[in-house]
């Protein structure tokens, strides 16, 4: 099965330390997400590109939060400088359709 | 803006029916989707509705749609211990953004 795969699967690290965070998207798909997910808040959306033109990133903290897509196989969303309340799980999904959207396992970040 | 609202928790015996329901606001939603998130893993499509139908069967999945009270509901027959999991309400299609709304924790129990 075709997969979303997100790398690292845990990273914790020290508060002001940069953190990066990669997503392969699904072969073929043009519309990438990324999420974050936390008890308080739930699903929160924090950058959309499709076809690798980032359209909202509303969501996201510009300050300390950058998402980018240097080619169609790769996303990024970088923190810098981290802070602990960044902890949460960061979720990518793509998507190709209006048949739903694919989700990676997620990143879960802790920073301490 | 467009909200997606479900209750937090829902606590059912191993057999019996589960209901999850969900409302929305947007109702230039193309399509509503239902997803499962099962600890430590990230959400998994389980199941979607144009919004030009009523109802939709897929084995022990019913999903529902009233859309003039855009109310949703997820109904699982014969619920298991695997079932046990987040459900997750979205509404989108086409370009537009999904919204989720906040989970349902199921709980199976024996």
């Amino acid at each position: 099965d075709a997969r979303v795969t997100q790398t690292p699967r845990d990273k914790v690290t020290e508060m002001g330390q940069e953190v990066t965070m990669r997503c392969q998207p699904i072969l073929g798909h043009n519309t990438v997400f990324w999420y974050r997910q936390t008890m308080m808040q739930g699903l929160e959306l924090l950058a959309y590109f499709r076809n690798r033109a980032p359209l909202d990133d509303s969501g996201m903290p510009k300050d300390r939060f950058s998402a980018e897509m240097p080619d169609a196989t790769l996303a990024t969303l970088k923190i810098q400088p981290s802070e602990p309340r960044d902890s949460a799980v960061y979720f990518c999904a793509s998507g190709g359709d209006s048949y739903g959207y694919t989700f990676g396992s997620g990143t879960r970040l802790t920073v301490v | 803006g467009e909200d997606v609202e479900q209750s937090l928790f829902l606590s059912v015996r191993e057999g019996d029916s589960s209901v999850i329901n969900c409302t929305y606001t947007d109702s230039s939603s193309t399509y509503l989707y239902w997803y499962k998130q099962e600890p430590g893993a990230g959400l998994q499509l389980l199941t979607y509705i144009f919004s030009n139908m009523d109802m939709k069967q897929d084995q022990r999945l019913t999903v529902l749609l009233n859309k003039k009270d855009k109310h949703l509901s997820l109904r699982i027959a014969d619920t298991q211990t695997g079932d046990s999991a987040i459900y997750f309400c979205a509404e989108g299609g086409g370009s537009y953004i999904p919204t989720f709304g906040r989970g349902t924790s199921l709980i199976v129990h024996p």
